[in-house]
């Protein structure tokens, strides 16, 4: 299985933006990237997907390396509500195919 | 909408116990899976259920964890006996559409299981 490699930590300041990056060089024509965040205590939520083409949505932005090595997802002006750790995992485009692999994703601080 | 179900909430047992979690998905999903959290990791698949049929159970330790999911609506996770590492999170998720153009995971709130 194709895997995401995450900086372990981040750091940022409230209603500045955070660029998380996420590697995955081993990634497949069918993969979808998928990002999903874990506040404290809480189940992930999802938050933003996308194949080759940049994604927008209410919650954040997706940015596609043009060779799909790598992506960045983009949260504009973070909040105090953003401290969460955040994963990136490839989903097989597929029927009956893929893991949910989730790595251990990174940690964002949002300091005031 | 209701989110996804999952009882208890938290659990303490003592090594060689057993111990069962309940899932109820939300309405319609046909899909639907089991991770353990181990504390400081991410999520790790233990089993995906496809309506009542099992998708993926590679990661399921077999001789110790079991799951159903009778009728291809709630699930039931159990562990017989328990062992110190299986202190974790246990997370629910189901989602409507099983392909990862279109697929959206929705998460339970977890159940906290303490083996001591």
């Amino acid at each position: 299985d194709a895997k995401t490699t995450q900086p372990n930590s981040m750091e940022s300041n409230e209603e500045e933006p955070v660029h998380l990056p996420c590697n995955h060089s081993t990634i497949s024509g069918t993969d979808y990237i998928h990002w999903y965040r874990q506040l404290p205590s809480q189940g992930p939520e999802y938050v933003i997907h996308g194949l080759t083409s940049n994604v927008n949505n209410r919650m954040a932005s997706l940015a596609i390396a043009e060779d799909r090595k790598s992506s960045t997802l983009i949260l504009h002006r973070a909040t105090l509500r953003d401290a969460a750790v955040y994963y990136c995992i490839l989903r097989d485009v597929r029927t009956n195919a893929g893991k949910s692999t989730f790595g251990d994703g990174t940690t964002l601080t949002v300091k005031p | 909408e209701a989110g996804v179900a999952q009882s208890p909430r938290y659990k303490i047992i003592e090594k060689r116990q057993s111990v069962a979690f309940w899932c109820n998905p939300i309405s319609g999903h046909a899909t639907l899976y089991w991770y353990q959290q181990i504390l400081g990791q991410g999520p790790k698949l233990l089993i995906q259920f496809q309506n009542n049929g099992v998708v993926d159970d590679s990661q399921l330790p077999k001789d110790r964890f079991s799951a159903e999911r009778l009728k291809g609506v709630d699930s039931t996770l159990k562990i017989q006996p328990a062992k110190l590492e299986d202190s974790a999170v246990y997370l629910c998720a189901s989602s409507s559409l099983f392909r990862g153009d279109q697929e959206t995971q929705y998460f339970g709130p977890g159940t906290r299981l303490l083996v001591l």
